[in-house]
């Protein structure tokens, strides 16, 4: 079986450009989280959904940054101007259901964000 | 309030040896669940275990096992005879039992020495 799917795995961009993370989680799996991991900081929850709905964007940093999920297999992650603070390495991850103490999260390899 | 501490920021084993890796979490909930997770220098985050709080057996899995201690609130995790692919950073998670956070340890780096 195929697990999260995260695309692209490295991007290099300009300060304030506009940057798209995509993620497909598994099948089947009815909520997405986004996480972003840095040396300072660890890992970070930034948002999730529950059965395409955003439940908690708490920690989404500032504006700049925005979540969909427009179907339950397709996510994306907008980072819109981007900063070189936001380099960072992004995560998407999937389980069953949101209870993730009842369920594992299974995570996708990353993407490598590099804001120059 | 919901914490994991490794305390062992990196370690350094030479091949063959076993090596074990610290998590001691903090928590007032009475039901939780504990996990370990593996990064290896590609990136991903691989699962390893995931073990509730009222299941305290110890779990061996190949060369690796769990010695899970509610009363000392630790979760450690061992490496028997360890190899080169073991290297990578090793999280701990704590994760209440509702509820979507996960909250992660710092990490141990692990480096294996051929």
């Amino acid at each position: 079986d195929a697990g999260v799917i995260q695309s692209p795995r490295h991007e290099v961009t300009e300060m304030g450009q506009e940057v798209t993370l995509r993620c497909k989680p598994i099948s089947g799996h009815n909520s997405l989280f986004w996480y972003r991991q840095t040396m300072m900081r660890g890992l970070e929850l930034l948002i999730y959904f529950n059965n395409n709905v955003p439940i908690d964007d708490s920690g989404m940093p500032e504006d700049r940054f925005s979540a969909k999920m427009p179907n339950a297999s397709f996510s994306t992650l907008k980072i819109q101007p981007s900063e070189p603070r936001d380099s960072a390495v992004y995560f998407c991850a999937s389980s069953l259901t949101a209870a993730v103490g009842l369920n594992t999260i299974y995570f996708g390899e990353g993407s490598w964000l590099t804001v120059v | 309030a919901q914490k994991v501490t490794q305390a062992q920021t990196e370690i350094s084993v030479v091949e063959k040896e076993d090596v074990t890796l610290d998590c001691v979490y903090e928590t007032r909930d009475t039901t939780y669940y504990l996990f370990w997770y593996k990064q290896p220098p590609s990136g991903e985050l691989v699962f390893l275990i995931r073990r509730n709080s009222f299941d305290e057996q110890n779990e061996i899995s190949g060369r690796y096992s769990w010695n899970f201690q509610k009363s000392t609130s630790s979760f450690n995790f061992t490496i028997t005879a360890s190899q080169v692919v073991d290297s990578a950073v090793y999280f701990c998670a704590l994760s209440p039992n509702t509820g979507n956070q996960f909250y992660f340890g710092t990490g141990t780096s692990l480096t294996v020495i051929p």
